[in-house]
């Protein structure tokens, strides 16, 4: 079936370090989306990203949908105590009836 | 702009009962989706509506059902309370139909 990997599972980091995740697609996607759930939270909406080899930036982070749309990543440059969290990637499958299909998550500490 | 509101925010139920959970989402929005989170397996998709037709379905038995209503409010249904029902039960909503979701704050059920 349709599957949406991502990795690493967890990353533990000193603030001031950078962080990456990966999320690896076993179809074409219509779209990736990256959303953040704080500790206790719930999932929150961060971007989306939709044409091949797109890249955008917010802040500190950097997210990129490969050539092929089957992968993307998020980069978080000089990590801080506030990005703690989990971050989530969620695929739109193709089709009028798109699936959404999410990743299970990169849990992020950072030791101050 | 009120955000999406789930009710309740905890329950405990025994086996063998029922639940019901429900959500109201942001003004506006038609589509509403509904995921279940467990530690061990991430957000697990159950279905989703839009404009009271159900377009979307995951991998989840019979006893887990949904409804949405005219003005966009939905409920889900899990008869027959099993164990491994204890899960945070999230809704989010959007504009179009797995983009940008909005997600409720979520309902903690615990099965005893």
């Amino acid at each position: 079936g349709q599957q949406v990997m991502q990795i690493p599972q967890y990353q533990h980091v000193q603030e001031g370090e950078d962080f990456t995740t990966y999320c690896n697609s076993s179809t074409t996607l219509s779209n990736i989306q990256w959303y953040k759930q704080r500790p206790g939270g719930h999932p929150v909406f961060l971007i989306q990203l939709v044409k091949s080899g797109e890249v955008k930036k917010q802040k500190r982070l950097t997210f990129q949908f490969g050539e092929a749309k089957k992968n993307s990543s998020l980069h978080i440059t000089a990590t801080q105590t506030t990005d703690v969290g989990t971050y989530f990637c969620a695929g739109k499958m193709r089709g009028s009836q798109g699936n959404l299909i999410f990743g299970k998550g990169t849990k992020l500490s950072v030791k101050p | 702009k009120a955000g999406v509101t789930q009710t309740p925010r905890y329950l405990i139920k025994t086996r063998g009962q029922q639940v019901t959970l429900s959500c109201s989402p942001i003004s506006g929005h038609r589509s509403v989706s509904w995921y279940q989170q467990t530690p061990g397996q991430g957000l697990q998709f159950l279905f989703e509506y839009f404009s009271e037709t159900q377009r979307n379905k995951g991998n989840f038995p019979g006893r887990f059902s949904g409804r949405q209503f005219s003005n966009s409010r939905s409920e889900m249904n899990v008869s027959t309370l099993e164990l491994g029902d204890s899960a945070l039960y999230l809704c989010a909503s959007s504009l179009i139909a797995n983009e940008k979701l909005f997600f409720g704050s979520g309902t903690q059920l615990s099965v005893l």
